[in-house]
């Protein structure tokens, strides 16, 4: 069964730093491009970041270009996304979500986990 | 960048109607273009991609048309279980990847 498992988020100070973590199983993760997704409060969906098989091929949205980090460890079947210099507009519930083969589709999606950005 | 419009943001329809969202690109994006449920407080859920392909496991009453600038996701008879948000979100000419507003439906 595939599955995808974020963790990582929590409550952290304008300014502040959080790594979120993204578990895969049921699948052969080196085989698939995958992406963080995420969704303020009662808002839609914003893509944040996509990363190739091996990691050599990375896009960031504007909005956190600069601050936020993807990466991957395919030995331990794990996505990566490092938070820094995090604003209140980046409180959101945030999803890591596999790409898909021959298409740029994402399926399937995490449970997500909430950031909170606040003093 | 390329922008995608939904209409209505909005829908409250009946049991057993038929219903249509649309979703409209900036720019040409042939057929890269896939249509998402989410239920509330769920993660979203793929149900149409390339524009017409019904991804496994996705009702029958769920299809998908369009290419170029204009898309249709139609629900050809609303169950109680399609209460959710859709969006529509493009992959051509990445990055970024974006999606639409998202359309709410509800029961009337």
């Amino acid at each position: 069964q595939v599955q995808l498992a974020e963790s990582g988020g929590g409550l952290v100070k304008p300014g502040g730093s959080l790594r979120l973590s993204c578990a895969a199983s049921g699948f052969t993760f080196s085989d698939y491009y995958m992406n963080w997704i995420r969704q303020a409060p009662g808002k839609g969906l914003e893509w944040l970041s996509y990363i190739s098989f091996t990691g050599n091929t990375i896009y960031y949205a504007d909005s956190v270009k600069g601050r936020f980090t993807i990466s991957r460890d395919n030995a331990k079947n794990s996505l990566y996304l490092q938070m820094n210099s995090l604003r209140a507009e980046d409180t959101a519930v945030y999803y890591c979500a596999r790409g898909g083969q021959g298409g740029g589709w994402f399926d399937p999606w995490g449970r997500g986990t909430l950031v909170t950005v606040s003093s | 960048d390329i922008q995608m419009t939904q209409s209505p943001s909005s829908l409250s329809a009946s049991l057993g109607d038929r219903v249509t969202i649309t979703c409209q690109a900036s720019q040409d994006i042939g057929n890269y273009l896939n249509w998402y449920q989410q239920r509330p407080g769920k993660a979203p859920n793929l149900l149409i991609y390339d524009a017409s392909n019904l991804q496994r496991g996705v009702p029958s009453r769920f299809s998908g048309s369009g290419s170029g600038t204009d898309f249709t996701l139609t629900i050809s008879s609303l169950q109680p279980e399609d209460i959710a948000t859709y969006y529509c979100q493009h992959y051509d000419n990445l990055p970024p990847i974006t999606f639409g507003q998202g359309t709410r439906l509800d029961i009337k």
